[in-house]
């Protein structure tokens, strides 16, 4: 198995909803990300869990929470979101140590903020 | 320190033609660098990469020259397809406090015609 499953693929929701992404993974790969991207821009780095602990928070705002449950689990709490964090929202993979070998994304989550 | 820089911004090609992108990076310490293919509603898929103890890299129809000295690499697609109409990032891995991180240059549309 070499992908990267994100869920919900679209995913709409109220600027007082609660909702959560969910990416997983069964390559064995002990580091884990979660990329933000606009149209028409690059990927924007969010987190790193490296051996399901946070190592990176690129000063991301508190109505986005990461949780990694397990080595093969990722997630994303959605809280509160404004309509300009609608956006694509990537997970990926990679060994530790080796993101710039081996980086799988997922397809994303169409996240529309209404 | 932490840019790349991507050009051109999108770039229109016959088949059978050349591609090329062009990337330019100032952090010396990057040690690997990437390119991610992008379709519309896929995440990036990794293409090829390239050390920079390396001049060249060639797969398939695809190279990535190396220049170390000037800190610019560059991706040409031979003998270009309607199948590689896509989105294209350069990236840079660097290493900062013993966490990896990718980061990516500003894209190139890339289009194909017939």
């Amino acid at each position: 198995d070499t992908e990267v499953t994100q869920t919900p693929k679209h995913l709409v929701m109220g600027m007082t909803n609660k909702k959560s992404l969910k990416c997983e993974q069964h390559m064995g790969h002990r580091a884990m990300y979660w990329y933000k991207q606009k149209a028409k821009k690059p990927p924007e780095l969010m987190f790193v869990y490296s051996y399901e602990k946070l190592s990176i928070n690129e000063s991301v705002p508190s109505r986005f929470s990461p949780e990694c449950p397990n080595s093969s689990l990722l997630n994303l709490h959605l809280h509160a979101l404004q309509p300009e964090d609608s956006a694509l929202y990537l997970c990926a993979s990679s060994q530790v140590g080796m993101s710039a070998y081996g980086y799988t994304f997922g397809s994303g989550t169409r996240l529309t903020v209404v | 320190q932490q840019q790349v820089k991507q050009s051109p911004q999108s770039l229109i090609v016959q088949k059978g033609g050349i591609s090329i992108i062009n990337c330019a990076y100032e952090n010396t310490a990057f040690d690997y660098f990437p390119w991610y293919q992008q379709f519309p509603g896929k995440g990036p898929a990794l293409l090829i990469a390239i050390r920079p103890d390396v001049s060249e890299k060639k797969e398939g129809r695809f190279t990535i020259s190396f220049n170390k000295s000037a800190k610019q690499f560059s991706l040409h697609i031979m003998d270009s397809q309607p199948g590689d109409s896509a989105t294209y990032f350069c990236a840079a891995n660097g290493t900062n406090f013993g966490n990896e991180k990718l980061t990516f240059g500003t894209g190139t549309r890339l289009t194909i015609i017939p």
